[in-house]
């Protein structure tokens, strides 16, 4: 089945202690991207990447990390999560931009709280 | 970066009614996307409609480029519509993808 995964789906944890959270997907895709939706701001886009070892910044990328060694992952990463970071990220992938029918597909989404 | 706007921000709609979503951008697009987030999160694909005009069962989009603007058509709603839809677009200066705000659709049997 066609998929984007995430984990994990809910993390608790701490001001200053690192964490990442994971994303795969199966379908080959070349574009991946994170988001993070806060109440009455829809989804903002955090970083991106066009393939394998090409990321740029999105609209709100303070504070996060990303890599892009394989094509199917896109880890994010937050070095010292403060409690401003508590939202609900969502990973995405498509085909490249550029290369005609592209539709992004979305993770389930990981809830992530930092007290 | 691109601005994204829908409206209206919140609808009520009894069963069966129809309704009509609207996305304004501030720019010409690449790619429009609609997405229907359930009440579990999930962010579900509707349409990929840069342009034109697609129809799938009881919703329906269309896209005006050249004036910016898309709308989704719901008809007939039903209690599982119920949820937030957003707009989604990538400006074709770049390859950045921005939201609206959504539309939160509640349909009350």
């Amino acid at each position: 089945e066609a998929q984007v995964t995430q984990n994990p789906r809910y993390l608790i944890t701490v001001t200053g202690k690192k964490l990442t959270v994971t994303c795969s997907q199966n379908m080959n895709h070349e574009y991946m991207s994170w988001y993070r939706q806060d109440p009455g701001l829809g989804l903002r886009q955090i970083y991106y990447s066009m393939n394998v070892e090409v990321t740029d910044k999105g609209d709100v990328p303070e504070g996060y990390k990303v890599s892009r060694k394989e094509k199917r992952n896109f880890p994010l990463i937050l070095e010292s999560p403060s409690p401003n970071q508590t939202s609900l990220y969502f990973c995405a992938s498509s085909l490249s931009p550029g290369r005609g029918y592209y539709e992004q597909y979305f993770g389930p989404g990981t809830r992530l709280t930092v007290t | 970066g691109i601005q994204v706007e829908q409206s209206p921000p919140d609808l009520i709609l009894q069963e069966g009614a129809n309704s009509t979503l609207r996305c304004n951008f501030s720019d010409s697009v690449n790619n429009l996307q609609w997405f229907h987030q359930n009440p579990w999160g999930q962010l579900i694909n509707l349409f990929y409609i840069p342009s034109g005009t697609k129809q799938n069962g009881r919703l329906s989009a269309t896209t005006v480029a050249t004036e910016r603007y898309s709308l989704l058509y719901i008809s007939s709603s039903q209690t599982t519509d119920s949820g937030v839809y957003f707009c989604a677009v990538e400006a074709n200066t770049g390859n950045q993808f921005y939201f609206g705000t959504g539309t939160s659709l509640t349909v009350i049997p």
